[in-house]
C-alpha cells in the first residue's frame, strides 16, 4: 500500500560510477518531482514532471537527468558521481497546481559517493 | 538573502509545552505557506496549509501567516514526544513557478 517508493534505499558507490535511482506512486497523481536534502537538512527541488512533460528543472549539472517513461514512474539517473552529490535523494507526487502544495513524499535513497 | 529564512534550532521543549516554529521570506509572491514534518529518516509530510494571511487550526497545531511582515509561524500546543521532528517549512507562488522553496527545517524535540 506504499504511495511513493523509491528504489534504492541505500546506495553507496565510488567517485565516477553511474547510477540510478527508481520511483513510482500509485497515488493516481499526475506530477512528480525529485528532492535533494543535503547533510544540513535542506530540501531542494531538482525537477518535476507533470504527465511526462517537464516542467521545473533547476540549476542542476546535467549530469543528472531525470527520465518519466509513464506518469507513474519517475527515474533519476546520473553519471560521473562526484562527492558534493552524496545526499538524500527524494521523490515526490501531486496532483496537478492548484493542489500541487500537497507532495507526499517517498522514504528517500540515501547516496554516498566514496 | 535566501528566499525563505528557517532557524535551524535544534528546539528542545518538556512535554505540554508550546512550541512555536516561525520562518520568514523575501518573495513577496508567495501565496500558499505550508508546513511539512520529517521524522528521522522518513520523507516530509504535510502538516498544515494556509493561504494567504490568516490564522488556521488544526487540532493542537495552529499556522499563523502575516504577509505585511513576511512572516508564518507554527504553533503546537500541549506537545508530546511523538512532536519530535523536523519541521519545514515551504511557500509557493500563485502560478507562475509551481516548485515549493523550502526553508532549511528546525529540529524539535520534546522531552518526556
Amino acid at each position: 500500500d506504499t504511495a511513493v517508493s523509491q528504489t534504492p534505499k541505500y546506495l553507496v558507490t565510488q567517485m565516477g560510477n553511474d547510477k540510478s535511482i527508481k520511483c513510482e506512486q500509485n497515488l493516481g497523481h499526475d506530477t512528480m518531482y525529485w528532492y535533494k536534502q543535503d547533510s544540513k537538512k535542506f530540501l531542494k527541488i531538482m525537477f518535476s514532471y507533470n504527465n511526462k512533460e517537464l516542467i521545473i528543472n533547476e540549476t542542476v549539472p546535467n549530469r543528472f537527468s531525470p527520465k518519466s517513461p509513464d506518469k507513474a514512474h519517475l527515474n533519476l539517473h546520473i553519471n560521473s558521481l562526484e562527492l558534493g552529490d552524496s545526499a538524500v535523494y527524494f521523490c515526490a507526487s501531486s496532483q496537478q497546481p492548484p493542489s500541487s502544495y500537497e507532495q507526499y513524499f517517498g522514504p528517500g535513497t540515501r547516496l554516498t559517493v566514496t | 538573502q535566501k528566499e525563505v529564512e528557517q532557524d535551524p534550532g535544534p528546539l528542545s521543549v518538556p512535554e505540554g509545552a508550546i512550541v512555536s516554529l516561525n520562518c520568514t521570506y523575501s518573495n513577496s509572491a508567495f501565496q500558499y505557506f505550508m508546513w511539512y514534518r520529517q521524522y528521522s529518516r522518513k520523507g516530509p509530510e504535510l502538516l498544515m496549509y494556509t493561504y494567504s494571511s490568516g490564522n488556521k487550526e488544526d487540532g493542537r497545531f495552529t499556522a499563523q501567516v502575516d504577509k505585511s511582515s513576511k512572516y508564518i509561524s507554527l504553533f503546537i500546543r500541549d506537545s508530546q514526544p511523538s512532536d519530535s521532528a523536523t519541521y519545514l517549512c515551504a511557500m509557493r507562488e500563485w502560478g507562475g513557478s509551481e516548485k515549493l522553496v523550502f526553508g532549511k527545517g528546525t529540529k524539535l524535540t520534546v522531552n518526556p
